[in-house]
């Protein structure tokens, strides 16, 4: 099965500056890869998917990247605004026979972002 | 979250009690998830369905955790009995090929 590494649990960061995230995985490349924002006491909610043929993806301050080689994702704050402060999680799917299909989720980085 | 309402969203009861938490989906989506959530071990998946059918439960921890879904709207877990270390939040999601929805959980402290 596949392992997901995110790099640091929390991440502290000024406002104005870029966030960077890391997503590391072990196994199989995956056909995409997703990330997602938590806030206390609520659930996961998704931001962005980025696929294996995709080498960036920007939604208005969020940019991702996906190295299939090195087998890693970065994700990227530019701006970083105190209401970014959140949990960030990314999530592989994974295929196995039919009807067979799941997400696996890294740990999460907690970032903060301090005005 | 509108997507997926789940329900208690709170849950205090007494270790051995028998829990069950409930999860309403919105339709039109072919996948249901059950993961759970701690600070130690992260989302974990308990069990998906598709289409209703259970496909894989391998991350249901014991014989206590049990899980249906009799139709698309609607999806229990059940805990009995419940433990301590049965402490955690519970999240319902949903997913057709790509993103999950999910709901706002159900945190169950186990006392």
């Amino acid at each position: 099965s596949q392992k997901i590494e995110q790099n640091s649990e929390a991440l502290n960061i000024q406002e104005g500056k870029t966030a960077t995230l890391t997503c590391n995985y072990t196994n199989y490349s995956p056909a995409y890869l997703q990330w997602y924002r938590q806030d206390p006491g609520r659930g996961p909610v998704f931001l962005l998917l980025i696929r294996e043929n995709e080498k960036e993806k920007r939604k208005e301050r969020l940019k991702v990247t996906f190295d299939t080689t090195l087998k890693q994702s970065l994700f990227h704050i530019t701006a970083s605004q105190p209401a970014d402060s959140a949990t960030y999680l990314c999530a592989l799917p994974s295929y196995s026979g039919a009807g067979s299909y799941q997400l696996t989720f890294g740990k999460g980085t907690k970032l903060s972002v301090i005005p | 979250d509108a997507g997926v309402i789940q329900s208690p969203r709170h849950e205090v009861t007494e270790m051995g009690q028998e829990v069950t938490l409930r999860c309403k989906p919105i339709s039109g989506h072919d996948y249901l998830f059950w993961y759970r959530q701690t600070m130690m071990r992260g989302l974990e998946l308990l069990i998906y369905f598709n289409n209703n059918v259970p496909i894989d439960d391998s991350g249901m921890p014991e014989d206590r955790f049990s899980a249906k879904m009799p139709n698309a709207s609607f999806s229990t877990l059940k805990i009995q009995p419940s433990e301590p270390r049965d402490s955690a939040v519970y999240f319902c999601a949903i997913a057709g090929n790509t993103e999950a929805f999910f709901g706002q959980g159900t945190r169950l402290t186990v006392v």
